[in-house]
């Protein structure tokens, strides 16, 4: 079946990192995306993979591995800003569908 | 430069009802998709518009139907509809073709079946 599982919650306190695992199993791959989502709002674009690795960007950066099935998204130097819903998401292919996982939801405390 | 504009914002309908929302992409985009995302739970694909076509579609039934317009501005439409239909509806622009090609959403139509 196809599924992107993980995880519901984390809590992390303020300047402290969090690592949100992400894995897989789609039909597809062309690319694995991580949105973030606060309460009542639309979800927007943190960071984007298509190769194995770590692309860095800011105080986030995401993990690929293509042949786990596995990505990840470490939020370093939490602010309580950062308290929000991430999304782990593939596009399933190039005309653009995407399939989400479930969100985990990060609480941020002081 | 204006994002994606979904409107309206909040609706309230009964069941059996028909709703009709709309999104204008972000400018410069081509490509429309029509996402439900139930409470706490992630965004879910309905379909996909481009050149005023449906080009892909969820698992969704017959009963949501779209349309996209030449200015690439688009509608989601759900006829006779059940409680279970109750959501935030999201749409999402892109661009075909470009780099990454991220889905840019709007604020979403919550909608309210009773």
């Amino acid at each position: 079946g196809q599924n992107i599982d993980q995880p519901t919650e984390m809590t992390a306190t303020e300047g402290a990192i969090v690592q949100i695992n992400c894995t897989y199993q789609t039909s597809g791959f062309n690319g694995l995306f991580w949105y973030q989502q606060h309460a009542g709002e639309a979800p927007t674009f943190l960071s984007y993979n298509v190769l194995d690795g770590l692309e860095e960007k800011g105080r986030f950066s995401s993990f690929l591995s293509r042949s786990k099935g596995y990505s990840y998204l470490l939020l370093k130097e939490l602010q309580m800003k950062d308290s929000a819903s991430y999304l782990c998401a593939v596009r399933t292919d190039s005309w653009g569908k995407f399939q989400f996982g479930a969100g985990t939801q990060v609480v941020v405390t002081p | 430069d204006a994002g994606v504009t979904q409107s309206p914002t909040h609706l309230i309908k009964t069941r059996g009802q028909q709703v009709t929302l709309r999104c204008s992409p972000k400018s410069g985009h081509d490509t429309v998709s029509w996402y439900q995302q139930a409470l706490g739970q992630g965004p879910q694909f309905i379909f996909q518009y481009y050149e005023e076509e449906e080009r892909q579609r969820g698992n969704f039934p017959d009963r949501f139907s779209g349309h996209q317009f030449p200015n690439y501005s688009s509608e989601l439409n759900v006829n006779a509809l059940l409680l279970g239909d109750s959501a935030l509806y999201l749409c999402a622009s892109s661009l075909q073709g470009a780099n990454t090609g991220e889905l840019f959403f709007g604020e979403g139509s919550r909608l309210t079946v009773l």
